[in-house]
């Protein structure tokens, strides 16, 4: 099946400063990706869902300018959590579908992010 | 909007016994339906899916699942476990084969020898 990969799969930060986090599709033309938020031992949480060329769609009570989403090609979409806090810190999954993923969504395999 | 609902939050069985994960979903229309298994620390995978068709689904890992539109539920089942399978499973609906999913609150299998 198609591959999603994203990077890095784990991230350390310090308070105050940004990260970004990848997500690739590596054998098809992404033109719709979603970012997921996890909670320790949580459920995954949608955060918004970006067309590539367009701006993303937030979900309810997603704060816009902390996580920014970019999806500027068919094969990227980046993650940018801004002015982290140690509250940020969460499994981060993205996922994607378009031409050539056969109608199916595929998983990246997810970013730890710890914010220290 | 659509909405799932995985009324057990841990689950216990016995290594070799049958196993049944509920699943109910909220959601006018047609449902596309999916369970996930993610081991912790890891990613998701998919063991099955429901977009239409035959009701009863095969999925990876000797794992089915039934779609009852009458009772709004699509359960997973496993004849028989093994040590292996303990893991969370998700639930999650989708408006479409290629559009947003919304898990449940998953389930954790927990394994007795």
């Amino acid at each position: 099946g198609a591959v999603v990969s994203q990077h890095p799969s784990r991230v350390i930060c310090k308070s105050g400063t940004s990260v970004k986090i990848e997500c690739r599709s590596l054998d098809f033309q992404a033109t719709t990706m979603f970012w997921y938020r996890q909670f320790p031992k949580k459920s995954l949480m949608l955060m918004a869902t970006s067309n590539e060329g367009s701006k993303a769609t937030y979900e309810q009570g997603v704060e816009k300018d902390k996580f920014l989403i970019n999806h500027a090609s068919l094969t990227l979409s980046t993650l940018t959590v801004t002015s982290a806090h140690p509250e940020d810190s969460s499994f981060y999954i993205c996922s994607a579908t378009g031409t050539g993923a056969g109608n199916t969504i595929y998983f990246g395999e997810g970013s730890w992010l710890t914010v220290v | 909007a659509q909405s799932v609902t995985q009324p057990d939050i841990h689950i216990t069985v016995s290594e070799g016994a049958s196993l049944e994960l509920r699943c109910n979903y909220s959601y006018g229309a047609t449902p596309y339906l999916f369970w996930y298994v993610q081991s912790p620390g890891q990613g998701l995978q998919l063991l099955l899916k429901y977009f239409s068709g035959d009701t009863l689904v095969q999925g990876i890992k000797g794992f089915e699942a039934e779609f009852k539109r009458s009772q709004s539920s699509f359960n997973l089942r496993k004849p028989s476990v093994h040590w292996s399978d303990a893991a969370e499973y998700f639930c999650a609906v989708g408006l479409n084969r290629d559009d947003k999913i919304i898990f449940g609150k998953g389930t954790r299998l927990h394994i007795l020898p």
